[in-house]
């Protein structure tokens, strides 16, 4: 399978604890982006990266937030001290650098508690 | 912000009908992305559309690009119960290559 893969599918954790999410691109794609869903509503962007530089940022994405994409491959999203309005589906996309259509992942479903 | 207005909400067909919703923007877009989600899963991308007036096949689904650049539609014909979802439509802002979404036009189908 050659899609956008992210892991873990699912994660349940409780208020205040960290959590990390890992999303490994098509291979071949220079373009990471970072979403977030909620119940009833589409994907809301969080942040983009262009091989390893992260060159856009949501205002949704708040200091607890961090996303990192060494080497330019996959990508990790960490939420730190985690609160109840973070429970989510977080997605992950990649597209080649100069189209706009972009693949997304299954997506990690997280709820705090 | 940009903003996406899709239509109908929800819709419930039975099985081999045609459906019709479309999607406007309050601002002019250069692509028209359209996906279908299923619960628990993240979006398919179903068909992308890249001029003004183009009109795009992908199967049983047939998109266009609205001439004025402010809208789209997008229609499936002869529904089957697989149609089953969430379809949205998105499109990269001014200046920007993150996509906005739509809030989605629930399918349901009859068998």
């Amino acid at each position: 399978d050659t899609g956008v893969s992210q892991d873990p599918r699912h994660k349940i954790t409780k208020r205040g604890q960290n959590v990390t999410f890992r999303c490994d691109p098509i291979s071949e794609h220079n373009r990471l982006y970072w979403y977030r869903q909620t119940l009833g509503q589409g994907p809301e962007f969080l942040t983009y990266f262009q091989n390893e530089a992260q060159l856009e940022k949501s205002r949704l994405l708040s200091d607890r937030f961090s996303a990192e994409r060494p080497k330019g491959s996959f990508s990790t999203l960490e939420i730190q001290r985690t609160e109840q309005g973070d429970s989510a589906m977080y997605l992950c996309a990649s597209s080649l650098e100069v189209e706009s259509e972009a693949f997304f992942g299954q997506g990690t479903r997280l709820t705090v508690v | 912000g940009q903003q996406l207005n899709q239509s109908p909400q929800s819709m419930f067909i039975q099985e081999g009908e045609d459906v019709s919703m479309n999607c406007t923007s309050s601002s002019i877009f250069n692509t028209w992305l359209w996906y279908k989600q299923d619960p628990g899963e993240g979006p398919v991308l179903l068909i992308a559309l890249y001029k003004a007036g183009e009109l795009t096949s992908n199967g049983r689904l047939t998109a266009q690009f609205g001439i004025t650049r402010k809208d789209s539609f997008l229609n499936i014909s002869a529904s089957i119960p697989s149609d089953v979802g969430i379809y949205f439509c998105a499109g990269p802002g001014a200046g920007s290559y993150q996509l906005t979404f739509g809030k989605g036009t629930k399918l349901s189908v009859i068998p």
